[in-house]
Order: C-alpha cells, then structure tokens, then sequence
C-alpha cells in the first residue's frame, strides 16, 4: 500500500526553468492538495481539488498551476521558477466527507538558485 | 472562517503527560477539531480528531471543552520520539469554488526533555 508518492524527492533549478512535480495516491481519494512549507515556517495551501477536473485556491497559489485530471494523480507546475519558490513541497490527500484525515506525502525538496 | 491559536512552543520532561492546548474560539457547531504532527522535516501525521466529546486512540487523547471553543491534547507519556511541531486545525476552511480547504497555522514545537 503505496498511500501517497511524490516525485522526486530532491530537485535544483535555475531561475526561469519550469517543472513538474508529480503526487500520486493509490487510495482512490477524492480531495488532493499541494503545501509549500519554508524553513522554520509552517505549512501554506497552494492549490487544492475535490476531484478529476475540479481546482481551487489555496493561501498561495501565484506561481503554481494544477490541473487533475485523473482521481489518481495531481501534478504542480512551476512555469518559470523563482528562488522565492526555494521550500519544501508537500502533497495530500483524503476521502470526501466531513470526518476523514489528510494522509500526506514525504515531500520534495526544491532549491532554485 | 475558524481559525485556531497555539503557544508557539512548549517542553515536556520525558515520561511526563505533555499538554498542548488550542484555541479556536470561532469553531462553528459541525467543524471538527483535527490535531496533526510533524516530525523533524517528514510529512504531517494524523494524530486525532474529535467534534464534542472527549477522544482517545493509541497516541493521544483529545479533550474539547463544553463550548468547544478550546481544545488540549494530551500525550500521557512524552518519549524523545514525540519532539515534534504539533498542529491544531478545524474543519476546512470554505473556498471560492464552494468546496473546502484544509489550512494550517504555525503549530506547537513540542520539546520533550531527557
């Protein structure tokens, strides 16, 4: 039971280079979300969805893009990364309702120079 | 929208019962109250979660006071392994497309002292 899996663990850019980073969960769960958390800090929404074809906002979505197409998969894009964006990335998932839990990725490491 | 506030950090003597607590004094009648954990740089962790009554599982307990306007974990014997940031969060926070968003504040770095 994978749960859910984000790709890659480490990465570096330069500044201006674009990037995808892949979350996957195998436990057919309806809600996806991306945080970004800096050091130090606590964990800041980015972009969230309740299911394929369905996105919103969250507390810091300038720079990102999301799209989800399948339950299974919700990738965020960074079109041209700043280092500002220089944090660590977590995924999440959940059921639908009112009374289930996030279950959360290991995180990326991103470092943009 | 609820909101939630905890102590920015606390420090528990191993073996003793460490007491974290959370004000959420917006919570509205149907939000749940959701206590997380993140140790060192790994993902959250599920801890508990409970609407009115008292809650306990194989971690933590969880009490809500009458007006359920403050909550407090406990975790009845701190180990070195529950040194972690520890975060309070109420049902999701409804977004613009009428769906909800789970958000996170700063947390509770609980140090558990040898």
């Amino acid at each position: 039971n994978a749960g859910v899996t984000q790709t890659p663990k480490f990465q570096v850019l330069k500044t201006g280079q674009s990037m995808t980073l892949q979350c996957a969960q195998d436990m057919n769960h309806e809600y996806m979300s991306w945080y970004r958390q800096d050091p130090g800090m606590g964990l800041r929404l980015i972009h969230y969805s309740v299911g394929a074809g369905i996105t919103d906002q969250g507390e810091v979505p300038n720079g990102y893009n999301v799209s989800r197409s399948t339950t299974e998969d919700f990738p965020l894009r960074l079109l041209s990364a700043a280092p500002s964006q220089t944090s660590v990335y977590f995924c999440a998932s959940r059921r639908g309702g009112a009374n289930e839990k996030l279950f959360f990725g290991s995180g990326t490491q991103l470092s943009v120079l | 929208d609820a909101k939630t506030t905890q102590p920015p950090s606390m420090d528990c003597a191993e073996g003793r019962a460490a007491n974290l607590p959370c004000n959420h004094s917006t919570i509205s009648g149907n939000e749940y109250v959701y206590w997380y954990r993140q140790i060192h740089s790994q993902g959250p962790q599920y801890i508990i979660h409970g609407l009115k009554n008292n809650e306990t599982n194989e971690m933590a307990s969880l009490i809500i006071t009458e007006d359920r306007k403050s909550s407090t974990l406990i975790l009845p014997h701190a180990t070195l392994r529950d040194t972690a940031v520890y975060y309070c969060i109420v049902r999701p926070v409804k977004g613009t497309s009428g769906t909800y968003k789970y958000i996170f504040g700063t947390g509770t770095r609980l140090k558990v002292l040898a």
